[in-house]
């Protein structure tokens, strides 16, 4: 099946720093990709579509100047967490959907990225 | 609105049979999903269902009754690596909802 990586898959951050999450289609281009966040014991919120060349699009109650999303290439989306702050500790999860010359209904998920801001 | 219930946590026995239950309302209906998570890792891909029925794969089956709104997940010969959650998922005229999942847990 389609492999889908995020790197890193854990961080450390200080409050009011910022960081970038890297998720990458290894084996298939996407145009389209999701950014998911869950909390402990609580199941995936989506936060964003993000769309190869085009602006992402935010879910309701997402700051999109605080989770700034980058689709540049059809297989990177960049999902960076601006003055990050404890409440934003989370696993940031991606995933990619399938394009043409695939089953197109699947997201493929990537491994996760466990932010903690201290 | 979209709306997804699943129970919170169950538990079953090793070699047994467990039926996890979804029921769902969604603007639009283009698929159903099921996925396995573990503790601290991603969700799996499971199964998908877009028309009535039973898919069946493996020691894994789903079911799905669009005019219900309603889906379960089957789980045959429980082997104790099967405990994690168990996420149900639609997709209506946006991407993936996911149900809040059912933690099951695997006992000897």
């Amino acid at each position: 099946g389609a492999v889908v990586s995020q790197h890193p898959s854990w961080v450390i951050c200080k409050s009011g720093t910022s960081v970038k999450i890297e998720c990458r289609s290894l084996d298939f281009q996407a145009t389209t990709m999701f950014w998911y966040r869950q909390f402990p014991k609580q199941s995936l919120m989506l936060m964003a579509t993000s769309n190869e060349g085009s602006k992402a699009t935010y879910e309701q109650g997402v700051e999109k100047d605080k989770f700034l999303i980058n689709h540049a290439s059809l297989t990177l989306s960049t999902l960076t967490v601006t003055s990050a702050h404890p409440e934003d500790s989370s696993f940031y999860i991606c995933s990619a959907r399938v394009t043409s010359g695939r089953a197109v209904y699947e997201q493929y998920f990537g491994p996760g990225t466990r932010l903690t801001v201290t | 609105g979209q709306n997804i219930d699943q129970p919170t946590e169950m538990t079953a026995t090793e070699g047994a049979i467990v039926q996890i239950n979804c029921t769902y309302q969604t603007s639009g209906f283009n698929g159903l999903f099921w996925y396995q998570q573990h503790a601290g890792e991603a969700p799996t891909f499971l199964s998908y269902n877009v028309l009535d029925g039973l898919e069946e794969k493996g020691r894994f089956s789903s079911f799905l009754s669009r005019s219900k709104g309603y889906s379960y997940l089957l789980l045959k010969e429980l082997q104790m690596k099967d405990s994690a959650s168990y996420l149900c998922a639609v997709r209506g005229n946006t991407p993936l909802v996911f149900g809040k999942g059912t933690r099951l847990s695997v006992i000897a």
